[in-house]
């Protein structure tokens, strides 16, 4: 298994600014995913971060808004750019781990956006 | 490309009695199948996954699964639920190969009462 966490749990922040969530692992993992929940939804990829090379977006998110750093195999961040209220979501790390066939959570950070 | 329904958004059940939330999958490759439990306010939790093998899968909190190919279903069930069972479940798939993202389904709520 694999432990992950996140910072911030939450937080509120103002239209117009950006947000960076960190996700850490206590373990090295290949592949990295974020997700996105908005409220009463299910989760929708955002996209794949893989260390050393450059994040796969899913078709409707693009690096411009949502630019992911992968410095090593435990930690990530994701960046939230420009906000906006559509923004206010829930947002979570996961990572593949027992052989790539089981994917794990973090336990998200709630953003709002006024 | 794969996708995941889950038939029911919502299940009103009593006490003590059984329940079924219902999953069905699209793909055209063979899929590893997940179900994932969101209590209020927390993270994802893994429930259980049928990868191969048996294709009745057994979980925590006596929870259970079962693959169905032709059916292309994977049911979950419980004989007796709990108050403490009342919570988000989502249903989930990877399919291919090992090592892409899962995708969910839109989830179903379950809500017991006495």
């Amino acid at each position: 298994s694999a432990v992950i966490s996140q910072k911030p749990s939450r937080d509120i922040c103002q239209r117009g600014t950006s947000l960076t969530i960190q996700c850490q692992v206590d373990s090295q993992v290949t592949m990295m995913f974020w997700y996105r929940q908005q409220p009463g939804q299910s989760l929708t990829l955002i996209a794949t971060a893989n260390q050393g090379s450059e994040a796969t977006y899913e078709s409707g998110f693009v690096i411009d808004k949502f630019p992911i750093s992968r410095p090593n195999l435990t930690f990530s961040t994701l960046t939230v750019s420009n906000m906006s209220p559509e923004d206010s979501s829930i947002y979570l790390c996961s990572v593949l781990a027992g052989g790539l066939n089981t994917q794990y959570f973090g336990p998200g950070t709630r953003l709002t956006v006024l | 490309a794969q996708s995941v329904t889950q038939l029911d958004s919502q299940v009103p059940v009593f006490e003590e009695a059984p329940v079924e939330l219902r999953c069905n999958y699209s793909s055209s490759v063979s899929v590893y199948l997940f179900w994932y439990v969101q209590y209020p306010n927390q993270g994802l939790q893994l429930l259980l996954k049928y990868l191969s093998g048996s294709t009745l899968v057994k979980g925590i909190n006596g929870f259970e699964a079962e693959f169905n190919k032709s059916q292309t279903s994977f049911h979950l069930r419980k004989p007796s639920v709990h108050i403490s069972d009342t919570a988000e479940y989502f249903c989930a798939v990877r399919a291919g190969q090992a090592g892409t993202a899962l995708i969910f389904g839109k989830g179903t709520t379950l809500s017991v009462s006495s």
